[in-house]
């Protein structure tokens, strides 16, 4: 069946470094991809998508590159800050084109030090 | 976009009793989705709930103990039956828009 792995954590980073939380998943079909972001004390926020292969999905310094050949949609950013600390999420969608139901990885949090 | 609420937004309950969640949309939508985030946990979709029809439930989930309504295009509600304290997680609504999907802020609860 459909799956996502991501990088465990906790990942701690000080302020300004590179940030790669890697992710990997295993569907059939076409499915979309996202990550999501929760914040301490608040909810599940879409932070960017990319719905078909070679889509670069990009928020907040964020990117991320649907990689169909090594089925990956790894989230990097160049340069971190303290308020970037949550908790992230990668996800793909179980329906091809739409949605649908999501599938999410495990988690990764990030703690980002001054 | 679309914005979703979620009553209660915490709760603490005694086991054996059960809790209903209610899920209010800002426009009305097809499916909603109702998800479960145990404690330190990803997130598992529990059930799709469509207007008009019977929920959906995914492996490991059924009816009896998550039963739900959807009496309109904009409301849904889950109810948490016959708790136990396996069952203290926070249950989210979500709604589906194009290649968007929305969450609610969720509701916590916590059985003793």
């Amino acid at each position: 069946g459909n799956s996502v792995t991501q990088m465990e954590g906790p990942v701690t980073l000080s302020e300004e470094a590179f940030l790669t939380i890697n992710c990997t998943y295993t569907a059939t079909g076409y499915p979309s991809l996202f990550w999501y972001v929760q914040y301490p004390g608040e909810g599940l926020q879409l932070l960017l998508k990319a719905t078909k292969a070679d889509d670069k999905g990009s928020n907040k310094g964020f990117e991320a590159t649907y990689r169909k050949e090594t089925t990956s949609f790894h989230l990097e950013k160049g340069s971190v800050q303290v308020s970037d600390s949550a908790v992230y999420f990668c996800a793909l969608s179980s329906i091809s084109g739409n949605t649908g139901k999501l599938i999410f990885g495990q988690g990764t949090t990030l703690q980002v030090k001054p | 976009s679309a914005v979703i609420s979620q009553k209660p937004s915490r709760d603490i309950c005694q086991r054996g009793t059960s809790l209903t969640i209610q899920c209010q949309v800002d426009s009305q939508v097809t499916m909603m989705f109702w998800y479960r985030q145990q404690p330190g946990q990803s997130l598992t979709l529990i059930a799709t709930a469509n207007q008009g029809s019977e929920a959906t439930y995914e492996s490991g989930f059924v009816i009896d103990k998550f039963p739900i309504s959807r009496p309109n295009l904009t409301f849904s509600t889950l109810t948490v039956s016959n708790m136990s304290p396996e069952d203290s997680s926070i249950y989210l609504c979500s709604v589906a828009s194009s290649f968007e999907q929305y969450f609610g802020p969720g509701t916590r609860l916590t059985v003793t």
